[in-house]
Parts: structure tokens; sequence; C-alpha cells
């Protein structure tokens, strides 16, 4: 079955305005990880929050995860038209190391 | 480049075909994965290998058939498909239970079954 799912599944916005994306996931997890997907085309990673982190920093990326409450966010600050993709979640589950996707969420910048 | 390639970028390929993906890495990368992406699906992972081992099928039907010759070649035998197996065909890497850097995605291969 499906681990992560993303929210909301399309989100527009301007430039210089922030992004935030969330994801839920179902079960035990060694890391979360965000990727990005521009069309039609490879995934790239973004960034990785093990399973003892709160919170983690990469230039305009944020993430957050709340294991309790099983969820991360992802928040792109000051978002430019070059940031419009898709962007997926990944959850390695516990004591595996193979990455589970979630839905993504399509993301359009404006300018 | 993202250090995994993936040949061909596009197959168009009949029902009664027989053609391979093939995926190349030289990362150093001990561990590499198909994945399939198709229009509104999340990605589903299909073959895992581990230093040349297979150690995931998530239930993919026998129509694929992948084989890892070494650690840095991936490949995907397709024969007798079906046009729902017409999807995005991805191939990743990493380093298998080191978490830094997360997977390493090729660009991926277009397939359309005819």
């Amino acid at each position: 079955s499906q681990q992560g799912e993303e929210d909301p599944q399309a989100l527009s916005i301007q430039e210089g305005e922030n992004a935030t994306m969330n994801c839920s996931y179902k079960t035990s997890i060694n890391n979360l990880q965000w990727y990005r997907q521009n069309s039609g085309r490879g995934l790239v990673h973004l960034i990785l929050i093990r399973s003892n982190e709160r919170e983690k920093h990469s230039g305009r990326l944020r993430v957050t995860l709340d294991t309790s409450k099983k969820s991360s966010s992802l928040l792109i600050t000051a978002s430019r038209a070059a940031d419009t993709a898709s962007y997926f979640c990944a959850t390695a589950p516990y004591n595996t190391d193979k990455l589970i996707f979630g839905t993504g969420t399509r993301l359009q910048v404006f300018p | 480049e993202t250090g995994v390639t993936q040949t061909p970028r596009h197959l168009v390929m009949g029902m009664t075909n027989k053609k391979s993906l093939k995926c190349e890495q030289h990362l150093g990368h001990n561990a590499m994965y198909w994945y399939k992406q198709s229009a509104k699906k999340p990605l589903e992972l299909m073959f895992v290998y581990n230093f040349k081992e297979q150690t995931e099928n998530n239930s993919v039907p026998s129509r694929f058939s992948p084989e890892c010759p070494n650690s840095s070649h991936l490949f995907l035998h397709l024969h007798t498909l079906q046009p729902e197996d017409s999807a995005l065909y991805l191939c990743a890497s990493s380093q298998e239970f080191f978490e830094g850097s997360g997977y390493t995605f090729g660009s991926g291969t277009r397939l359309t079954v005819v």
C-alpha cells in the first residue's frame, strides 16, 4: 500500500511567495526524503531528514518532521519560476533501504 | 547529467517485441533500483539489487525481467508487454545503508507499448 501522501496535490503561487507542501506516512521510518521532478525527467534528491531530527534547512528549503503524527512538511521560501516542478516525499521504512514515494505535489510558480 | 545514465530515452514497441532498458552508474553505489512511473500514480518500486543480488521483487509480472551483471549496470528486459505497461521507467542507485545522499536517479526511459 502507498506509504506517503502529499498535500496539496497541486499548488499555484506567485514568485516571491512561500510554498508549503505536506506529507503523511504510515509506518515507522529510518528517514524521510524530499525529491523534485521536472516534467518527464528523473527525480532529484533535495533533502533528507532522519527520524531523530525535527527540522532541517538547505538553502531556501526547510523541512520539518513530526514522527508522532507521521508527517513532514517542505517549505520553499521566496519561490522562483524555476521552482515549478513536482515534489515528492519518500520514506525509508524502518530496517529497510528501499524508498517508498508519495503521490507528489505539482507546484506552479508564476512570474 | 546525474551520474546515472539510462538508455534509450524513448522506446516504442509492439506487444510481441522484445527489448531491453539499460541503466549505468559510475558513482560507486552498491544498490540499484527500477521504478515505474505512470500518469497520476505514485512511483512504484519494481526491483531492488544490492551488491548485484536481487533483494526485492515487488510482485512484478514476469514479462519484466531484470538483470544486474555487476554493481554498475542494471537491465530491464521486456517481452510481450501490454499497453498498460506504457510509462516512464526510472533507474536509481544509492550507497546501501548510507543515508547521507539519498538516491540518484537517471532521466528515465519513456516507454510506449502499441
